[in-house]
């Protein structure tokens, strides 16, 4: 069974562009989760997603947005970029249903800001 | 708000058993995981516990949970040096509309040959 996919693996912008993040979940989970992972900041939840709908945000900025396509798929977008968003952006999908919902990662996408 | 902490570092010689600590603070968990990191890639999960598990074992792996201190722990039997990764502990809430994990700092294991 494949795992959590994620693209590209490694992305480099300038200050004030905007990213695009991939996200494929493991087949037959429908929630997809976003976290980031900056350096000295240690792994902080952004976004879940469920059945096409947002769930949940953490604290982040508007500009930080995604979707859930109907494949169950996401995409993350990082709009006016800041050099803090530097980072290791990781995906994560479940299954979606009930509080024991085990959360598996993908190999995470690297964002770097110049 | 929930909060998890770690020890930052821990070393061990190849053979010996490691242990790695958590604390955590939210009282509402329903599960506790473990998850690995090697350099450079995401997260393998190694295992969890429900809150109301005093124990696991898994392999070479054993979590113990004081429910009670809110202290959990994980154990890796004759550690080689393939362990030597972060190791992050993540406390999961009750309340299902939110589900976002809360992760330890992540201990840095180096296993010595």
């Amino acid at each position: 069974e494949a795992g959590v996919t994620q693209s590209p693996t490694h992305l480099i912008k300038t200050r004030g562009q905007q990213a695009t993040l991939r996200c494929s979940p493991i087949s037959g989970h429908t929630s997809v989760y976003w976290y980031q992972q900056a350096l000295g900041l240690g792994l902080q939840f952004l976004l879940w997603y469920d059945e096409g709908e947002e769930r949940n945000r953490g604290n982040f900025p508007p500009r930080f947005s995604g979707r859930q396509f109907p494949n169950y798929s996401s995409e993350l977008n990082v709009n006016a970029l800041e050099l803090e968003d530097s980072a290791l952006y990781l995906c994560a999908s479940s299954h979606g249903q009930g509080s024991t919902d085990t959360q598996y990662f993908g190999p995470g996408t690297r964002l770097t800001v110049l | 708000g929930e909060d998890v902490e770690q020890s930052l570092f821990l070393s061990v010689r190849e053979g010996d058993s490691s242990v790695i600590n958590c604390t955590y603070t939210d009282s509402s968990s329903t599960y506790l995981y473990w998850y690995k990191q090697e350099p450079g890639a995401g997260l393998q999960l190694l295992t969890y516990i429900f809150s109301n598990m005093d124990m696991k074992q898994d392999q070479r792996l054993t979590v113990l949970l004081n429910k009670k201190d809110k202290h959990l722990s994980l154990r890796i039997a004759d550690t080689q040096t393939g362990d030597s990764a972060i190791y992050f502990c993540a406390e999961s809430p009750m309340d299902t509309g939110r589900r976002a994990l809360t992760f330890g700092s992540g201990t840095r294991l180096q296993v010595q040959p």
